[in-house]
């Protein structure tokens, strides 16, 4: 069966420090991948996505980057964190031709 | 322009009473749809979807939801509701696009009281 896993499950960062969100997805290959933020009291943000290997879609400019090294591996990046940066952050995953998305347990960012 | 709309915010329930979370889209093309509950501080997870076939689909955990093309409504039901069931509630629309995206609904919040 297929799982998704985010470390760290909590982060507490400066302003201005770098930031380093990891995703990665067991038991299937070429799936695609999604960020989500989730400000508090809000509903799901879709940061970025991908259908494969360096292919990397925005859907809003932010200080936030993005990267697929691996087939099954998701990162997202910041240079500089913000304290708007905070947030609830979800990786999820679909299989290509597939429209259900799974998500993982998610990354609780403070900035402070 | 491809929208989905959660009609409630919250919606406080008294334990073993029925409820409705409401959810409308609007789309000039077919629709796939999904229900996603989250629990506090945790991910979300898959309750039911509608692909094709029957417009009444059952999902885990007691609920239902019923496809309404006419309306563009996908509304979710549950008969009796437990304190369990106290979550966020996300009504969730594809597009049927090749990168798999979903567009979510802002989210209803159930509060079932004792």
């Amino acid at each position: 069966s297929q799982t998704i896993h985010q470390w760290p499950a909590t982060l507490v960062q400066p302003v201005g420090s770098p930031l380093s969100l990891e995703c990665t997805v067991e038991g299937t290959s070429n799936p695609n991948l999604y960020w989500y933020r989730q400000a508090a009291g809000r509903g799901l943000q879709l940061l970025f996505y991908s259908v494969g290997i360096g292919q990397i879609s925005s859907e809003v400019p932010q200080n936030l980057s993005a990267s697929r090294p691996q087939d099954r591996q998701f990162i997202l990046s910041s240079k500089k964190l913000l304290l708007s940066d905070s947030g609830f952050y979800l990786c999820a995953w679909n299989q290509a031709g597939r429209y259900e998305q799974y998500f993982g347990p998610g990354t609780r960012l403070t900035v402070t | 322009a491809q929208s989905v709309t959660q009609l409630d915010s919250q919606v406080p329930v008294f334990e073993e009473a029925p409820v409705e979370l409401r959810c409308n889209y609007s789309s000039s093309v077919s629709v796939y749809l999904f229900w996603y509950v989250q629990y506090p501080n945790q991910g979300l997870q898959l309750l039911l979807k509608y692909l094709s076939g029957s417009t009444l689909v059952k999902g885990i955990n007691g609920f239902e939801a019923e496809f309404n093309k006419s309306q563009t409504s996908f509304h979710l039901r549950k008969p009796s509701v437990h304190i369990s069931d106290t979550a966020e509630y996300f009504c969730a629309v594809s597009f049927r696009s090749n990168t798999g995206k979903l567009i979510f609904g802002q989210g209803t919040t159930l509060q079932v009281k004792p």
